[in-house]
């Protein structure tokens, strides 16, 4: 693995079903973030993790949620999907946050809910 | 309320130099982070100013005005690979980055 990764590239998903998104990161970051990414909108933050064994809440949490069991690990639940979340999806990570430290982003997954 | 904006979409030569601006209105300020998009992949790191002034790097130069929450991203020697989209982000109050919607920066040869 060299940098972040992430499973998987592309997924095309009933309404109603139970999702997980994949994020592995081997720079030993401390901080990690989930983004999506729509058109003509910036990138909103979904949840964040400063470190293992603790979570955030960003912009858009609802419908989410997340775990950070490891420093290298940081997956994304979608637990019901629904049409609004089809959107692209990019993990990131960094050293500390707030120290200017830039965030480093997975190639991110293409979510359609239908 | 917090805002990022940037123009939508911007349209420069081969050869020439381009300013994409960026202005914004944060509940606090930890530093402006640049970032290039082509379209289909992640986002990458161009810069990081958390002061007044002017860094630059190569072709690519970036200012900050805390004073008038103003940054821009200065663009010489365009190259048709410098067509790609160019992300403005707020480190704010609470660290996390706050982002513009982006600039689609069109090169004509």
């Amino acid at each position: 693995i060299a940098g972040i990764t992430q499973a998987p590239t592309s997924q095309i998903l009933a309404a109603g079903r139970r999702m997980t998104l994949r994020c592995t990161q081997d720079m030993r970051h401390n901080a990690m973030y989930w983004y999506r990414q729509d058109l003509g909108l910036g990138l909103r933050l979904i949840h964040y993790s400063n470190t293992a064994g603790t979570t955030g809440k960003g912009e858009v949490p609802d419908g989410y949620s997340v775990s950070r069991a490891n420093t290298d690990d940081f997956p994304l639940t979608l637990a019901s999907a629904v049409p609004s979340q089809t959107s692209v999806y990019f993990c990131a990570s960094s050293g500390l946050a707030g120290e200017g430290n830039e965030q480093f982003f997975g190639p991110g997954t293409r979510l359609t809910v239908l | 309320g917090q805002n990022i904006d940037q123009p939508t979409e911007m349209t420069a030569t081969e050869g020439a130099i381009v300013q994409i601006n960026c202005t914004y209105q944060t509940s606090g300020f930890n530093g402006l982070f640049w970032y290039q998009q082509h379209a289909g992949e992640a986002p990458t790191f161009l810069s990081y100013n958390v002061l007044d002034g002017l860094e630059e790097k190569g072709r690519f130069s970036s200012f900050l005005s805390r004073s008038k929450g103003y940054s821009y991203l200065l663009l010489k020697e365009l190259q048709m690979k410098d067509s790609a989209s160019y992300l403005c982000a707020v480190t704010g109050s609470n660290y996390q980055l706050i982002w513009g919607a982006g600039t689609k920066l069109i090169i004509k040869p």
